[in-house]
């Protein structure tokens, strides 16, 4: 059972340039979400989706673009990479958006923007 | 504004001795309170989930207690193995949609 899966692990962007974080699940939850973990912070909400073809905006959304075709893959986009969004990368997932859900988390995304 | 703030930011103890790590939320309307590990480079895991009327859950050496009312929140580790060594960070979920609110964390080290 794989669990929550991300790709890549490390990416290094110039700035300007774009290029999509890969998150899938095989545990078909519904609801899947983004996070980004920078030091001296707990994480922070990008984007989330309570299910296929359905999305909103979290905490700190600007600059990243997302969708939901599936059930299992929930890909995050950055238009044109900044320097701030260096950052590691997580994506969730849960059975539902309800309480007492257990969220489950893929391994990062490590980011470097130059 | 929602808040989770944990205490203290590290923490060094040796192989075998006990510690408790500390987190206070100022987040409502309350749902519930969770307590996750994340080893370096790895995604947080979760340990424990509290409601509002739980006062205690035990996970193997970890045990999370829950005091509603002060809003506090603590992490007892129960002999302490080199695997501890981790950062625990303490997550209290806000509302009926049980968005996430993260604590920075507790980096504990544990030394042979």
């Amino acid at each position: 059972n794989a669990g929550v899966t991300q790709t890549p692990k490390f990416q290094v962007l110039k700035t300007g340039q774009s290029m999509t974080l890969q998150c899938a699940q095989d545990m078909n939850h519904e609801y899947m979400s983004w996070y980004r973990q920078d030091p001296g912070m707990g994480l922070r909400l990008i984007h989330y989706s309570v299910g296929a073809g359905i999305t909103d905006q979290g905490e700190v959304p600007n600059g990243y673009n997302v969708s939901r075709s599936t059930t299992e893959d929930f890909p995050l986009r950055l238009l044109s990479a900044a320097p701030s969004q260096t950052s590691v990368y997580f994506c969730a997932s849960s059975y539902s958006d309800g309480m007492n859900t257990e969220a489950f988390f893929g391994q990062g995304t490590r980011l470097t923007v130059v | 504004k929602n808040q989770v703030e944990q205490s203290p930011q590290s923490l060094i103890i040796l192989e075998g001795k006990n510690c408790t790590l500390q987190c206070n939320y100022t987040v409502s309307p309350f749902s519930n309170l969770r307590w996750y590990k994340q080893d370096t480079g790895r995604g947080p895991v979760s340990l424990t989930i509290m409601t509002f009327s739980e006062n205690t859950k035990s996970n193997g050496r970890y045990t999370a207690t829950l005091d509603a009312d002060t809003k506090q929140s603590s992490l007892h580790i129960t002999a302490s193995q080199l695997s501890d060594s981790a950062s625990y960070i303490c997550v209290v979920s806000a509302g009926w949609t049980d968005k996430l609110i993260f604590g920075t964390g507790t980096r504990l080290q544990v030394f042979p």
